[in-house]
């Protein structure tokens, strides 16, 4: 029972390269979110899903696109990759059901783009 | 957009003493607000939360404390040891968002023995 997938782990891109994080949940809930951290910064929000078929915008939604292919997927295309998207990207889902609050995190993609 | 601002940025105790991490909240609306500890290379984990309709909630060593009409919250460490060594986040909902969480940018904690 893994809760969040990620993959991939590490990528190495050049600038204006597109590519997929994608992100799985076992855990049968409703949302699903996509944070960047990066050093001094904090997590902040890219996209986010309350539920299968809707997406929203977040703090730094810029260069980035979504999918939530069915309510265990919730992927995020760079489309046209710049090093400003050099970061560890997590995806989140709730542990306990959307009302209770904590969000469950994978375990990171890191992503250098050169 | 709404902010969490956290502080201090980095903190340094010695083994035992107590640690003290303050957090400020804009968002009125907010209603839940967790706490997370991550250390290097790992995901983020909740530690402890509380909601708004609790002032203060503890769990063994650490413990929470809530002013909602100030818009802050605490979170205290006591009796400090070497693996509570981390960076701590706070967070707090954000409103019309789903359940998604707005974090705080952090306070790196080192406990020295």
């Amino acid at each position: 029972n893994a809760g969040v997938t990620q993959t991939p782990k590490f990528q190495v891109l050049k600038t204006g390269q597109s590519m997929t994080l994608q992100c799985a949940q076992d855990m049968n809930h409703n949302s699903m979110y996509w944070y960047r951290q990066d050093p001094g910064m904090g997590l902040r929000l890219i996209y986010y899903s309350a539920s299968e078929g809707t997406t929203d915008k977040g703090e730094v939604p810029n260069g980035y696109n979504v999918s939530r292919l069915n309510k265990r997927e919730f992927s995020l295309r760079l489309e046209s990759a710049a090093p400003s998207q050099t970061s560890v990207y997590f995806c989140a889902s709730p542990r306990r059901g959307e009302s209770a609050g904590e969000l469950f995190f994978g375990e990171g993609s890191r992503l250098t783009v050169l | 957009g709404e902010n969490v601002e956290q502080h201090p940025s980095t903190l340094s105790v010695q083994e035992g003493d107590s640690a003290v991490i303050k957090c400020t909240y804009s968002d009125s609306a907010s209603n839940y607000f967790p706490w997370y500890k991550q250390e290097l290379g790992k995901r983020p984990q909740l530690i402890i939360d509380i909601r708004s309709n609790v002032g203060e909630k503890k769990d063994q060593r650490i413990a929470v404390t809530l002013n909602k009409t100030a818009k802050h919250f605490s979170l205290h460490i006591t009796e400090t040891q070497p693996e509570d060594s981390a960076v701590y986040f706070c967070a707090a909902t954000i409103s019309n968002s789903g359940y998604a969480l707005n974090f705080g940018k952090g306070t790196s904690l080192l406990v020295t023995p």
